[in-house]
C-alpha cells in the first residue's frame, strides 16, 4: 500500500542551478499539495492543486518557484535558479476530498520530504 | 501573523505519565482541527482530529478536547510512551484545503 513517494530525498545544489522535486500522490486522491519546512517559518503551503488544476499558489515565494501536475500520479515543483535561502524540506502531501462529519476524510497523507540544500 | 500559536516549543514527560500538548489559534472560521506527529527524517503522519461541533475525541491514548471559547485545543497522551516522542503539529482549517500548521511542540519521553 504506497504512500506519497518523493525524489530525491536529499539534493546538494550550487546556488544558480535548477533544482526539481518529485512527488507521486497517493492513488485515487485528488487533491496535491506542496509544503515547504524551515525552522523560521514552520510548514507553509506553496502550492495546491485540485484535480490536477492549481488552485492556490499564493504561497509560492517568488516567481523562481513553479510547479506542474500533468496528470493524477504525478507532480513537480521547479526552483530555478536556486538560492541559499531556498534551502529546506520540501514536503508533498495529498488527500482526498473533505467530507464534513465523515471521519478519514480531509486528511494530509505526506511524503518523507526532500531536503534541499542549496550552497 | 501567527494564526496558530504551540507556545512550548518542547516537552519532556516521565513513560507512563500523561503528556499534554497546547495549541492556541486566532481564527473564529477554524472548525475542523488535525493533529499531526513527525519524526525525525519523515513526514508528518495524521494521529488525531476533532470537528468544532464536538469538545472531545478519543482514540486510545490519545485524547484532543477543544475550547472553542478559548480558541484551545489541547492533545492529552496517557499513558505516554517512549515511541511517542517525536514532533506533534496543530492544524486547524476552515473547511477548506487550506490546513494553518502550528510550530509544533518536541515530545520527549523518558523511560
Amino acid at each position: 500500500d504506497a504512500g506519497v513517494i518523493q525524489s530525491p530525498r536529499h539534493e546538494v545544489t550550487e546556488m544558480g542551478q535548477e533544482v526539481t522535486l518529485r512527488c507521486k500522490p497517493i492513488s485515487g486522491h485528488n487533491s496535491l499539495f506542496w509544503y515547504r519546512q524551515t525552522m523560521m517559518r514552520g510548514l507553509e503551503l506553496l502550492i495546491y492543486f485540485n484535480n490536477n488544476v492549481p488552485i492556490d499558489d499564493s504561497g509560492m515565494p517568488e516567481d523562481r518557484f513553479s510547479a506542474k501536475m500533468p496528470n493524477a500520479s504525478f507532480s513537480t515543483l521547479k526552483i530555478q535558479p536556486s538560492e541559499p535561502r531556498d534551502s529546506a524540506v520540501y514536503f508533498c502531501a495529498s488527500s482526498a476530498p473533505f467530507l464534513a462529519g465523515l471521519p478519514g476524510t480531509g486528511e494530509l497523507f505526506f511524503g518523507e520530504g526532500s531536503r534541499l540544500t542549496v550552497l | 501573523d501567527q494564526q496558530v500559536k504551540q507556545n512550548s516549543p518542547s516537552l519532556s514527560v516521565q513513560e507512563g505519565r500523561i503528556s499534554i500538548l497546547n495549541c492556541d489559534y486566532t481564527n473564529s472560521m477554524f472548525d475542523y482541527f488535525l493533529w499531526y506527529k513527525k519524526y525525525p527524517a519523515e513526514g508528518p503522519t495524521f494521529l488525531i482530529s476533532i470537528s468544532s461541533i464536538k469538545d472531545k475525541n478519543e482514540d486510545g491514548r490519545f485524547t484532543v478536547f477543544l475550547n472553542k471559547s478559548a480558541k484551545h485545543l489541547s492533545l492529552h497522551i496517557v499513558p505516554s510512551q517512549p515511541g511517542d516522542s517525536a514532533v506533534y503539529f496543530c492544524a486547524p482549517t476552515s473547511g477548506t484545503y487550506k490546513y494553518i500548521f502550528g510550530t509544533g511542540t518536541r515530545l520527549k519521553v523518558l523511560a
